[in-house]
C-alpha cells in the first residue's frame, strides 16, 4: 500500500539551533502534506501544511518545503526552543481514497538546553 | 481545545469483549476520521465518514465497524477484542472531504487485558 517514510526517528539539537525532518511519499496522486506535533499524552495538532501547487511555506520559525518530482517534503524549525520538544509526524492524503491521512512513523525531537 | 470530543478517555476491558467509542466532531464539520495509534504501528487511518456516509477505508479490521449519525457524531465499535487492539484511538474532524486541516480529539486509551 501507499506509505510515508520519515527520518530521523530521533533528533537531538541544541537550543537555538535548527532542526530538519524529512519525509518521502510514494503515491503520486498525493496533493496535501500536513505536519502534526504531538506532545506526550496529548492529541496531534497541525503546525503547518502544504499543498502540491506550492514549493515552500513559512510560518514564523517553521517552514515546509515540497519537491514533487522527488516525492519528498521537509519540515524546518529554526531557533529551536524547549517547547519544541515533541514527536512530529508528517503525512500525506494517500490514506484510503485520498481523504484519510497516511502518517510517517514520527520523529522524536529533543531540544537540549 | 480542538472542539472534537471523545468519550470515554480510558477504557479497560477483557479479551473477547466489545466496546463502543464515541466522537463528537467540531460544530459544522461534516467529515469524521478514526485513527489508531500504537507504539509499533504508529498512527494508522481506520475509516472516514462524510455527512453520514462512509467515504474512505484504511487499515480497519473486519472486527471493527463505525457509523456516523444524523447529528454527525460517530461511533467506532470494536468487537472480539484481542490484546493487540490495545492502543490510543483518535477521532478527527474536518470541514470538507479532503485537503483541509483535521482537528484531533484527545483520544480514547483502550487497554485489553
Amino acid at each position: 500500500g501507499e506509505n510515508v517514510e520519515q527520518h530521523p526517528s530521533t533528533l537531538s539539537v541544541q537550543e537555538g539551533d535548527s532542526a530538519v525532518i524529512k519525509c518521502t511519499y510514494s503515491d503520486s496522486a498525493s496533493n496535501y502534506f500536513p505536519w502534526y506535533k504531538q506532545e506526550l499524552g496529548k492529541r496531534p495538532q497541525l503546525i503547518i501544511d502544504i499543498r502540491s501547487n506550492v514549493g515552500e511555506k513559512k510560518d514564523q520559525r517553521i517552514a515546509v518545503t515540497l519537491n514533487k518530482t522527488a516525492k519528498h517534503f521537509s519540515l524546518h524549525i529554526t531557533e529551536t526552543q524547549p517547547e519544541d520538544s515533541a514527536v512530529y509526524f508528517c503525512a500525506d492524503n494517500s490514506g484510503g481514497g485520498a481523504d484519510g491521512l497516511t502518517f510517517g512513523k514520527g520523529t522524536h525531537l529533543i531540544i537540549q538546553p | 481545545d480542538s472542539g472534537v470530543t471523545q468519550t470515554p478517555k480510558h477504557l479497560i476491558t477483557a479479551t473477547g469483549q466489545r466496546v463502543t467509542l464515541r466522537c463528537s466532531p467540531r460544530s459544522g464539520d461534516l467529515s469524521v476520521y478514526w485513527y489508531q495509534q500504537s507504539l509499533d504501528q504508529g498512527l494508522q487511518f481506520l475509516i472516514q465518514y462524510y455527512n453520514g456516509e462512509e467515504r474512505a477505508k484504511g487499515n480497519i479490521l473486519e472486527r471493527f465497524s463505525a457509523q456516523q449519525f444524523p447529528d454527525l457524531h460517530s461511533e467506532l465499535n470494536l468487537s472480539s477484542l484481542e490484546l493487540g487492539d490495545s492502543a490510543l484511538y483518535f477521532c478527527a474532524s474536518s470541514a470538507h472531504r479532503a485537503n483541509t486541516e483535521a482537528f484531533f480529539g484527545q483520544g480514547t486509551r483502550l487497554t485489553v487485558v
